[in-house]
């Protein structure tokens, strides 16, 4: 098994501040991806973060928007910039180990 | 009973019986399917997994069937705890060049284990 933190755990921000997302997981990983869950409803993928070459970006998000590094192969961050309270969410890090896929505990965002 | 709440499908179980939470994926070439539990305020907590070679797999009080032919999938838990209560994610692995390791979810059902 592979244990992920994160931090912030939780965050209450202004709208048009940006927050970074850091998550560090206890093994090298090679694949590392972040979520997005929106209140009451199912996971989203953001993009995929593999170490050393740039994230990888599903339809809707933006690298602009959405900044992650990956400096290593047990850490990540993701940004969230600009943000506007449609932004408010939980942010999840998650990571492919040799079993399976772990997540960490998610990063609860407010933007006011 | 099932019910569709204003998110999500809700599943009432008592203690003791057992739940079956249903799942239809979407992908008829995913290889890998996981359940995950979700507590309030925690991450997904892993629960069981299955290939696609497989058609059932069983763990501690939980059991997951596959259908390939009608791309469904079912999570069964036996005797039914209060700490069962959580909302429980089906998840398939695309399996394209480009999406190793990339998981899609399903809606997510909250089950609640009545006394």
């Amino acid at each position: 098994s592979a244990v992920i933190s994160q931090k912030p755990s939780r965050d209450i921000c202004q709208r048009g501040t940006s927050l970074t997302i850091q998550c560090q997981v206890d093994s090298q990983v090679t694949m590392m991806f972040w979520y997005r869950q929106q209140p009451g409803q199912s996971l989203t993928l953001i993009a995929t973060a593999n170490q050393g070459s740039e994230a990888t970006y599903e339809s809707g998000f933006v690298i602009d928007k959405f900044p992650i590094s990956r400096p290593n192969l047990t850490f990540s961050t993701l940004t969230v910039s600009n943000m506007s309270p449609e932004d408010s969410s939980i942010y999840l890090c998650s990571v492919e180990a040799p079993d399976t896929q772990y997540f960490g505990p998610g990063t609860r965002l407010t933007v006011l | 009973g099932e019910s569709v709440g204003l998110h999500l499908p809700t599943l009432s179980v008592q203690e003791g019986d057992n739940s079956i939470i249903n799942c239809a994926y979407s992908n008829s070439a995913s290889d890998y399917f996981i359940w995950y539990k979700q507590e309030s305020g925690k991450g997904p907590q892993f629960i069981i997994d299955i290939r696609s070679n497989m058609d059932k797999r069983q763990g501690q009080r939980v059991t997951v069937l596959l259908n390939k032919t009608v791309k469904h999938l079912s999570l069964q838990i036996a005797a039914t705890q209060p700490g069962d209560s959580a909302v429980y994610f089906c998840a398939e692995r695309l399996l394209t060049t480009d999406s190793w390791g990339k998981l899609q979810f399903g809606a997510g059902t909250q089950v609640v284990v009545t006394p």
